[in-house]
């Protein structure tokens, strides 16, 4: 079974540039995440999508960030302008389905890490 | 606000030796914990999961504890090898994962 899949690996960037990062889930998993981790932390939950539905971007910055998950499947999050907080590595995960209150074990993509100079 | 606190932040070892991981958390209303392990330039690798009703869960030489009450995870690891040398995090889930910081182990061989 392939697991999660993103790109690209690594990015470099100058601040006030745009950025995008693509992630295809294991096939047939419902629920796609979106993390955040900078270094020496662990990740934060920046979006999370059921299907094509966002369950929860509370912890989105919305004025730079944008996510979307348009047939179900595969999602891309995109970031402009960039600031160079946004240096950190973007993790992808997926699991098979979202029951309120409780999750499935979350698969994780290798990461893309993001460099803003 | 859930904050997940983990002890210590690295960890020197020799071979063989047992490793003892420590994780907190503030607020003890959650479903389950899980422990990852992340090495570098990868992704996360659920190691263990442990469901709010359970005090323990084990899978080879690793063995995770639960006191819910007190807010405590303990994630052992028998007889460490080099391989073991990684980045280990606990997150737990009240709704959504909330990673603790990690604990970045070395096994010196």
């Amino acid at each position: 079974e392939a697991g999660v899949a993103q790109s690209p690996r690594y990015k470099i960037i100058e601040k006030r540039q745009s950025v995008a990062f693509w992630c295809n889930p294991i096939s047939g998993h419902a629920t796609l995440y979106w993390y955040q981790q900078i270094l020496g932390q662990g990740p934060k939950l920046l979006i999370q999508f059921q299907n094509n539905g966002v369950v929860d971007d509370s912890q989105l910055p919305k004025d730079r960030f944008s996510a979307e998950r348009l047939k179900g499947v595969d999602s891309t999050l995109k970031i402009q302008p960039a600031k160079l907080e946004d240096s950190a590595v973007y993790l992808c995960a997926s699991s098979p389905l979202f029951t309120s209150g409780a999750t499935d074990t979350q698969y994780f993509g290798p990461g893309t890490r993001l460099t803003v100079l | 606000k859930q904050e997940v606190t983990q002890i210590p932040a690295a960890l020197s070892v020799p071979e063989g030796e047992n490793l003892v991981l420590n994780c907190s958390f503030t607020d003890s209303a959650i479903y389950n914990l899980q422990w990852f392990r992340q090495d570098p330039g990868k992704g996360l690798t659920s190691l263990l999961l442990i469901q709010s009703s359970q005090r323990e869960q084990t899978s080879g030489r690793l063995n995770a504890s639960l006191d819910k009450s007190s807010g405590r995870s303990t994630l052992y690891i028998a007889a460490s090898q080099p391989g073991d040398s990684a980045t280990y995090l606990c997150a737990v889930n009240d709704y959504k994962l909330s990673f603790g910081a990690g604990t970045t182990v070395t096994v010196r061989a």
